[in-house]
């Protein structure tokens, strides 16, 4: 199986502040990597696919870049509303793995 | 709009049975794969299983492998998981999402979950 390990897994940050979550792949995926934001007690909602394409209705302060193993997540400017947990996965190759999950925490 | 409903959680006993329903709306169902993804309490995301857009082509996650069944029903626009021998690993909410494309893992629509606890 692909592992996907994320980091850091908790960051505390504040209103305004530029936040990158880092997502290493075990080997390469090419561009095969998406992004997911989830808020307690819901379900995730896509942000990113395919490395570095903004899922409709997403803000485009989100922007994530990368191949083969290492991807980034960038929130450019963070509002309140992005305190959440953000989670990359693979979609390379089944199983469909996810990494462990990064909690953005406010400052 | 699309909507994913999930269906069908509850307390069983290790061992037992349950099978969950994914009613969906708002899409061309006969044109999208389908997944199963689950989270244990406080936990991360595990993908589960997926079903092609046709039921022609089906896949599980390991931990599961031999014990649940992904099925569809294109005259109700419904996915199920039929879950057997279950154990109490398996507790968890349990998400049903389409695939962006056809057969890509790329899930751009959730279902709000449903509650699995395996519990004696």
């Amino acid at each position: 199986d692909i592992q996907m390990t994320q980091s850091p897994s908790s960051l505390s940050a504040s209103v305004g502040d530029r936040v990158t979550i880092t997502c290493r792949a075990s080997q390469s995926i090419s561009r095969f990597l998406n992004w997911y934001q989830q808020k307690p007690g819901k379900a995730p909602n896509l942000l990113i696919y395919a490395a570095s394409t903004l899922q409709s209705g997403v803000p485009s302060r989100f922007s994530g870049s990368g191949s083969g193993t290492d991807f980034t997540l960038t929130i450019s400017s963070l509002q309140p509303e992005d305190f959440a947990t953000y989670y990359c996965q693979q979609s390379y190759r089944t199983p469909h793995t996810f990494g462990q999950g990064t909690k953005l925490e406010i400052k | 709009q699309v909507q994913l409903v999930e269906s069908g959680g509850g307390v069983v006993q290790p061992a037992r049975s349950l099978r969950l329903s994914c009613a969906a709306s708002g899409f061309t169902f006969s044109s999208s794969g389908m997944h199963w993804v689950r989270q244990a309490p406080g936990k991360g995301l595990e993908w589960v299983a997926f079903i092609s857009y046709d039921d022609s082509f089906k896949d599980y996650a390991d931990s599961v492998k031999g014990r649940f069944t992904i099925s569809r029903d294109s005259s109700t626009n419904t996915v199920y998981l039929q879950m057997n021998s279950l154990r109490a690993e398996d507790t968890g909410v349990y998400y049903c999402a389409k695939t962006k494309y056809s057969a890509a893992a790329i899930f751009d629509y959730w279902g709000q979950g449903t509650l699995v606890t395996v519990s004696s």
